[in-house]
């Protein structure tokens, strides 16, 4: 089974809806993040949390919103949806020294 | 802020050896990473510095000098299945890390 999943893998909407993407993970890791990736860009980091008590804003948070509600489940919303947040979105986790992240498969979603 | 620059592109063939660059800008600096991302998929963790000097995994080395704010990934052996894109991406102190656009490295017969 994997690490870190996400749901759905793939979402196809339209401008103005409510969306929420779900990342869980079974790694124990206190540390987790959500990502977007553009196509020919890198990861921009939307926002990260450090335990359920603690979030975070990324770089680019206008338009998304987050729960954490378990050390293991950290979701991402968009609270309406517009064509420029058609990306891919990746969550990831780590833990102990936070060397490395551990990312899930992916959530493409994209706005009509 | 942060900012990292990366070549865009890499072309080599089997066989060789290829070095990808990346420097970086950036304040609280902790260390630095590189990440693999075949054609839309999970990016999986490859290497990381958090000291001056070479970090050897198998066919993949990874360089970082702190006083030039510079680092490199070293891919030896290139196998066709190295053809991906490769991330350096800079940890701070304060926990998160700023990912580059991204090297696509593609491999020749």
């Amino acid at each position: 089974d994997a690490d870190v999943t996400q749901t759905p893998r793939n979402r196809i909407t339209k401008t103005g809806k409510r969306i929420m993407l779900e990342c869980s993970q079974t790694k124990g890791h206190d540390r987790m993040y959500w990502y977007r990736q553009d196509p020919g860009l890198g990861l921009r980091l939307i926002y990260y949390s450090f335990d359920v008590k603690d979030i975070n804003k990324g770089e680019i948070s206008d338009g998304y919103s987050v729960s954490r509600q378990a050390q293991a489940k950290f979701s991402l919303s968009l609270e309406s949806a517009i064509p420029n947040q058609t990306a891919l979105y990746f969550c990831a986790t780590t833990g102990g020294l936070g060397n490395e992240q551990f990312f899930g498969p992916g959530t493409r979603l994209t706005v009509l | 802020g942060q900012s990292l620059e990366q070549p865009s592109e890499v072309t080599a063939v089997e066989g060789a050896i290829v070095q990808i660059n990346c420097t970086y800008q950036t304040s609280g600096f902790y260390g630095l990473s590189w990440y693999q991302q075949h054609d839309g998929g999970a990016p999986t963790f490859l290497s990381y510095n958090g000291l001056d000097g070479l970090e050897e995994t198998g066919r993949f080395s990874s360089f970082l000098s702190r006083s030039d704010s510079y680092g490199y990934l070293l891919l030896q052996e290139l196998q066709m299945k190295d053809s991906a894109s490769y991330f350096c991406a800079v940890r701070t102190n304060a926990g998160k890390s700023t990912f580059g656009d991204g090297t696509t490295l593609t491999v020749k017969p």
